[in-house]
C-alpha cells in the first residue's frame, strides 16, 4: 500500500527557533494535510493543501504542496513551548471511495530542549 | 460543546471478551471514520462510512465491525479481543469524504 515518509522522526526545539519537517511519497496525492496531536488528544487539522505548488500559512505555520504532488513540507517559525507535540502529514489520493481515505505519515515528535 | 466525542476514554478488558466503543459527532457531518493508533503512534484508517457506503481497510480483521444507528453515531464493536488489539482508537468525522476531518479524543484499549 501507499506509504508516506515523514522526517525527521523527532526533534528538539528551543523557544524562538524555526522548525521544518517534510513528507515524501512514491504516489501522487490530490490533497496534503498537516495535523498536530497533543498528548492524550486526537489529531487537530492545522493546514490543508489542495493544489500543486500551493503555499499556505496559518499564523506561524507555513506549508507547501510540492510541484510533483509527491511531497509537502511544514515550517513553524519562532517556536513557542506549546508547539510541542506530534505533527502528522497526511495524503489523500482523491475524494471519495477507498482512495479518499487519508494515509498518515509516522509523525514528527517535537520536544523542548532540556 | 464537544464536536466529536467517544466513550469510554479508557477500556481495560481480557482476551476473548467482546467490547464496544461509542462515537458521536454533533457537527452534522455525513461521513465518519475509525482509526487505530499503535504504540509507535502510527495512525491507520480502519473504516470510513457515510449513508451510502462502508469502506473497510482490507487489513482490518472481521472481528471489528462498525455500526451506525444514525448519521451522528458510528460505534465500533470488537469480538474475541486479542492482545494485539491494544491501541488507541480514534473516531473522526467530515462533511463529504475530505481530508478535513475532526477527531475525537480517543479510546485507549488495553487487552490483558
Amino acid at each position: 500500500g501507499q506509504q508516506l515518509n515523514q522526517s525527521p522522526q523527532s526533534m528538539f526545539i528551543q523557544e524562538g527557533e524555526d522548525v521544518s519537517m517534510n513528507c515524501t511519497s512514491s504516489s501522487i496525492f490530490n490533497t496534503w494535510l498537516w495535523y498536530k496531536q497533543d498528548p492524550g488528544e486526537g489529531p487537530v487539522l492545522l493546514i490543508a493543501l489542495y493544489k500543486a505548488g500551493e503555499l499556505t500559512s496559518n499564523g506561524r505555520l507555513t506549508a507547501q504542496f510540492g510541484i510533483t504532488r509527491k511531497d509537502s513540507f511544514l515550517n513553524i517559525s519562532a517556536s513557542i513551548p506549546s508547539d510541542v507535540g506530534i505533527y502528522f502529514c497526511a495524503g489523500q489520493l482523491r475524494d471519495g471511495g477507498s482512495q479518499g481515505n487519508l494515509i498518515f505519515g509516522k509523525g514528527t515528535k517535537l520536544s523542548v530542549k532540556p | 460543546d464537544t464536536a466529536v466525542s467517544q466513550t469510554p476514554k479508557y477500556l481495560v478488558t481480557q482476551m476473548g471478551n467482546d467490547k464496544s466503543i461509542k462515537c458521536e459527532q454533533n457537527l452534522g457531518h455525513d461521513t465518519m471514520y475509525w482509526y487505530k493508533q499503535d504504540s509507535k503512534k502510527f495512525l491507520k484508517i480502519m473504516f470510513s462510512y457515510n449513508n451510502k457506503e462502508l469502506i473497510i481497510n482490507e487489513t482490518v480483521p472481521n472481528r471489528f465491525s462498525p455500526k451506525s444507528p444514525d448519521k451522528a453515531h458510528l460505534n465500533l464493536h470488537i469480538n474475541s479481543l486479542e492482545l494485539g488489539d491494544s491501541a488507541v482508537y480514534f473516531c473522526a468525522s467530515s462533511q463529504g469524504e475530505t481530508g478535513f476531518q475532526y477527531f475525537g479524543p480517543g479510546t485507549r484499549l488495553t487487552v490483558t
